[in-house]
């Protein structure tokens, strides 16, 4: 069973880059048959997919967040990553990763997801 | 972007009764792979990511207790908890998984009346 933990601060400050890791376990991030999606939600608020990547290494970015997205994979060791640049106080949200099986498209399973709030 | 529109925000039950979620998508969601509507639940308790337990518009997610069912076509879907528990209180999302980018409703938060 995959496994996944988002790992980064949980502090930045306005107009920065927002870093986050998310490492997975209980399979290789390069077997395939999966693919790795990010997913942010405000305090009390829905649900926002941001994008996605294949272990080949391509990558799918909601619109709304498009030209700020940077997700990337790190095979070697496990893991994808997230960076959000030029953020402000609207992108305070628990970051979710998410596994999606090939062919699926609903996001199981889920990390515990991490807090980031954007103040100076 | 297909917008996912959920009712109500919010619904109190009694326990042992029937509660209704409603999901409409802007558009048409069926899948002409498998000719099966691209729709999925989610069960969010608080501080927990979301659990799927629905998928494919009624698929029940393995290990989801039978009293959770989802139901609908088109532009219009249910999910339906036959009898109400405890164990139930949540937020509950749809997402549409038919073209991206991938969205959700808004959710419909379910508490014990």
């Amino acid at each position: 069973q995959v496994q996944l933990q988002e790992s980064g601060p949980g502090l930045v400050k306005p107009s920065q880059t927002l870093s986050l890791t998310c490492s997975v376990s209980g399979d290789s991030i390069n077997s395939g048959g999966y693919y790795w999606t990010w997913i942010r939600q405000p305090a009390g608020k829905g649900l926002e997919w941001i994008g996605r990547i294949y272990a080949s290494g391509i990558t799918n970015y909601n619109p709304s967040l498009k030209s700020r997205i940077t997700i990337s994979i790190d095979t070697s060791r496990n893991r994808f990553s997230l960076d959000l640049s030029s953020v402000t106080a609207a992108d305070t949200a628990v970051y979710f990763c998410s596994a999606v099986k090939e062919g699926a498209n609903w996001f199981d399973p889920w990390g515990q997801g991490t807090l980031v709030t954007v103040s100076s | 972007d297909i917008v996912m529109t959920q009712s109500p925000d919010s619904l109190a039950v009694s326990l042992g009764e029937r509660a209704t979620i409603n999901c409409r998508p802007s558009q048409s969601i069926l899948s002409s792979s498998n000719n099966q509507d691209s729709l999925a639940w989610y069960q969010q308790k608080p501080g927990q990511p979301p659990k799927v337990v629905i998928y494919w518009a009624s698929t029940r997610e393995s290990g989801v207790p039978d009293r959770f069912s989802g139901s609908g076509s088109g532009t219009d879907f249910t999910l339906t908890i036959s009898s109400l528990q405890a164990e139930d209180v949540a937020v509950y999302y749809c997402q549409q998984y038919y073209s991206s980018p991938l969205t959700f409703g808004g959710g419909t938060r379910v508490e014990i009346k």
